[in-house]
Order: structure tokens, then C-alpha cells, then sequence
């Protein structure tokens, strides 16, 4: 069966610090992968998504960037974080016409 | 006009009550609907499918009307832990990204 792995659970960061959360999916080959963010009492936001190896499409700019190095692979980065990229990080995958399965979430808290 | 739009409630009923969130979207292209489950600091998790026909799993019956861009679920015998936010789901044209509703949220009292 399919499972997806999100790390870290939980991470306070300072202003200005770099970012990595990284994603994973097993039990399947050339999953659609999707980054969302939920900040505290709004809806889920699409930050990026991949249909495949080195494809990345944004849906919002800003200073987060992503990037697929493996098939299964998803990493969030950001080189500095800035307060309002603190919120609840979902990575997710789904096949073609499927609704997605979400990771357990990162909660960052930039201060 | 936002693309998913649902009443954020809370909607609170006694257990056993029969509850029914709706959903408005506004591409009329969309091809695939959806409902989730959201508990309290935890991922989104897939309730049910959405289809054209309808459909129903056990207590949730959820529906589907192209022409009004309208999608409901109705839950029958509320139980204490149905208590969550309900989010509506809903693909862009065609099979693209999924664009999420802000969630309904429902609290089952005693």
C-alpha cells in the first residue's frame, strides 16, 4: 500500500533562517506531488505541485521554492524565512483523477 | 467570487441529529469533487467522492449539481466523533489541481 512520510512534525525556526521539509511516497511510481500551506484559521493554499522529475510548478511566488530530485521525492526550501511563512506545511500525493492523501503535516512557527 | 465557498459554521447539533453542509464552486469545468475531513492540528483526510450520481457510505450521503455548481453532504445519526471541519474539494478543468473550500465546521454535542 501507498504511504507518504513528512518531517519534521514540528519546527521553530528564527526570522531569516533557511528551510528544508522533505517529503516522501512509497509503494508507487510517478506520483503527483502537491505542497500546501494552512495558516492558522484560513484554507489550505497550493504552494507548488509536480507531475514528475525536475518539474515544478508555483502557484504562488513568494520566497519558498521546491524541487523533486527523485521520483518519490519532494523537498520545501527557503534560503530566509520571513514571519508569515509560519503555518501548517502538507505535503500530498495523488494519481491522475484521484483526490490526494496528505502527510501527518509540518507546523512552523517562524519567530 | 471565490472558487470553493462554504458557510464556516460551526454548526453545532446533538448527537443523533442530521446535519447538511453545502458547497458553491465556480468553474464550471471542473471534473472531480470531493469532501475531506479535517480534525483538529491534523492533515486533511478523503471522506468521499463526489459523483454526478450521487453517492452515499453509511451515514454520509453526498450529492452533486452541475447545473447550480452546487455539492452537499448530508450526515444522518450524528456521532460525538464526527465532530471536525468538513473541507469541499474540487478539481480545476479537467483533472488539475484540487482547490480546497475553507471547511465547514461541525460540532456533535452530547
Amino acid at each position: 500500500s501507498q504511504t507518504i512520510h513528512q518531517w519534521p512534525a514540528t519546527l521553530v525556526q528564527p526570522v531569516g533562517s533557511p528551510l528544508s521539509l522533505e517529503c516522501t511516497v512509497e509503494g508507487t511510481s510517478n506520483p503527483n506531488l502537491y505542497w500546501y500551506r494552512q495558516a492558522a484559521g484560513r484554507g489550505l493554499q497550493l504552494l507548488f505541485y509536480s507531475v514528475g522529475i525536475g518539474q515544478i510548478s508555483s502557484e504562488v511566488p513568494q520566497n519558498l521554492s521546491a524541487s523533486r530530485p527523485q521520483d518519490r521525492q519532494f523537498i520545501l526550501s527557503s534560503k530566509k524565512l520571513l514571519l508569515s511563512d509560519s503555518g501548517f506545511y502538507l505535503c500530498a500525493w495523488s494519481g491522475s483523477g484521484e483526490g490526494y492523501t496528505f502527510g501527518s503535516g509540518t507546523r512552523l512557527t517562524v519567530v | 467570487r471565490k472558487e470553493v465557498e462554504q458557510d464556516p459554521g460551526p454548526f453545532n447539533v446533538p448527537e443523533g441529529a442530521t446535519v447538511a453542509f453545502n458547497c458553491t464552486y465556480s468553474n464550471s469545468a471542473s471534473q472531480s469533487f470531493f469532501w475531506y475531513r479535517q480534525d483538529c492540528r491534523k492533515e486533511p483526510k478523503l471522506l468521499m467522492s463526489v459523483y454526478s450520481s450521487g453517492n452515499e457510505d453509511g451515514r454520509f450521503t453526498a450529492q452533486l449539481n452541475r447545473a447550480s455548481q452546487y455539492i452537499s453532504l448530508l450526515i444522518r445519526d450524528s456521532k460525538l466523533s464526527d465532530s471536525a471541519t468538513y473541507l469541499c474539494v474540487v478539481s480545476g478543468g479537467g483533472y488539475s489541481t484540487l482547490t480546497f473550500g475553507k471547511g465547514t465546521m461541525l460540532l456533535v454535542s452530547p
